[in-house]
């Protein structure tokens, strides 16, 4: 079974600092790997999300990712951060299940709060 | 507008009762995501159908129910709720392939 492990339940970091969030998977087969975006009181909203080709790979509001195969990891990164980025993530993996079926399952979120 | 609808945005129920969650999927779509979003679990997946057809269940219990209808929207049934269900219901879409899922803004369902 797959699964997600973002390292790291809440990250504050002062506004304009960079920032790192840890997502790491366990699966066997490719898998498709994204990043979602969830502000107060909303739905999710997709940043990013690596299907193939280069392993860096860029989202909206300036963020990036980087997929790395042999550690199994789709690190999250801003090189600076915005009050307004303050939101919870989450690290997600999508895996065929047969059939032509695909499953999308989520880690348990990583909180970042911007400190002004 | 992510092009995924869900209604209602609130709901508010006694325990006991049940409620009908229901899903528009983006045009285009063929299959349909439910998830369960609540504080001490994290974003559960539920149930997935494709064109019509249960394709995948995840930690659904068995007083949850979903279909999807020949127009695509699909409904969550929940039943005989308990405190313990109260949590945000998210529906995706996909097209299909596992590259992009879409999420609607979700229900809100509490259960007093």
């Amino acid at each position: 079974a797959q699964s997600v492990t973002q390292l790291d339940s809440q990250v504050p970091v002062f506004e304009e600092a960079p920032v790192e969030l840890r997502c790491n998977y366990s699966s066997s087969v490719s898998v498709y790997l994204f990043w979602y975006v969830q502000y107060p009181n909303q739905g999710l909203q997709l940043l990013l999300k690596y299907l193939s080709g280069s392993t860096l790979v860029k989202g909206i509001n300036g963020f990036e990712a980087e997929f790395n195969k042999s550690q199994t990891s789709f690190h999250l990164r801003k090189p600076s951060v915005h009050i307004s980025d303050t939101a919870e993530y989450f690290c997600a993996v999508s895996l065929s299940t047969g059939a032509g079926s695909y499953q999308l399952t989520f880690g348990k979120g990583t909180k970042l709060s911007v400190i002004p | 507008d992510s092009g995924v609808t869900q209604t209602p945005k609130h709901l508010i129920t006694a325990t006991g009762q049940r409620v009908t969650l229901r899903c528009s999927p983006r045009s285009g779509d063929l299959s349909v995501y439910w998830y369960q979003q609540s504080l001490d679990q994290g974003l559960q997946f539920l149930i997935q159908y494709y064109n019509g057809e249960e394709r995948a269940k995840g930690n659904i219990l068995e007083r949850f129910s979903a279909q999807q209808f020949p127009d695509l929207h699909s409904e969550l049934n929940l039943s005989s709720l308990e405190l313990g269900d109260s949590a945000l219901y998210f529906c995706a879409s996909s097209p299909g392939g596992g590259y992009g899922y879409t999420f609607g803004s979700g229900t809100r369902l509490t259960v007093v």
